[in-house]
């Protein structure tokens, strides 16, 4: 099976912009999980999705937000960006039916604010 | 709070010798713990599960409730090992996405 994919890989915007990141699960998986990650804070945990509602919600201000298709495919939006989003943002699936799922991580989204 | 400790940012050995990648936790219920490895220009992958009590490439963690933590080991490291090592909770049976992770710990094995 083809793993976990996002787009784009690299994205450079500036404050006050939004941007929409995209992440396609690995098929059949119902989960999907968005993580932040910076040198900073380490990888932090944004919100997870299953079957198009949100599932949980980690500790981001309201400009993060997603959303997940019928398809699975998730997406996640940042508006006013600042600088401080500058992040590896990274998506993981998972199956998301029984408590021992694995989740499988995608290779991320590098996104810089100017 | 729920929170996992990584104390070392970095853990250099040289190949062969025993290495212990220390991850300390804060939870009040049951915790799932998780061992997580990101090799160079590699996604973040799972290495090992303490439900699972099984052993992956050498490596071993056993959770210990008393001390609350769940230590990697490995008793002769290779240098394939060498790679960021990322310890993650999350609460027993919750859902499957909801991971707080450590800040990691990169091993470096020398030749």
């Amino acid at each position: 099976k083809a793993g976990v994919t996002q787009t784009p890989r690299y994205l450079i915007k500036t404050r006050g912009q939004q941007v929409t990141l995209s992440c396609s699960p690995i098929s059949g998986h119902r989960s999907v999980s968005w993580y932040q990650q910076t040198p900073g804070q380490g990888l932090q945990f944004l919100f997870e999705y299953f079957s198009e509602t949100q599932r949980n919600k980690g500790n981001f201000p309201g400009r993060f937000s997603g959303r997940q298709f019928s398809n699975s495919r998730s997406e996640m939006n940042v508006s006013t960006l600042e600088l401080g989003d500058s992040a590896l943002y990274l998506c993981a699936s998972s199956p998301g039916q029984g408590s021992t799922d694995t989740q499988y991580f995608g290779p991320g989204t590098r996104l810089t604010v100017l | 709070a729920q929170r996992v400790t990584q104390p070392e940012k970095l853990l250099s050995v040289f190949k062969g010798a025993p290495v212990e990648l220390k991850c300390n936790y804060s939870y009040s219920g049951s915790p799932e713990l998780f061992w997580y490895v990101q090799y160079s220009r590699q996604r973040l992958q799972l290495l090992l599960r303490h439900i699972s009590r099984e052993s992956i490439k050498g490596f071993t963690a056993d959770l210990n409730k008393g001390e609350t933590s769940f230590h990697l080991k490995k008793p002769f490291a290779q240098e394939e090992d060498s790679a960021m090592y990322y310890c993650a909770l999350r609460r027993y049976g919750g859902s499957q996405g909801n991971l707080i992770f450590g800040k990691g710990t990169k091993l470096s094995v020398k030749p």
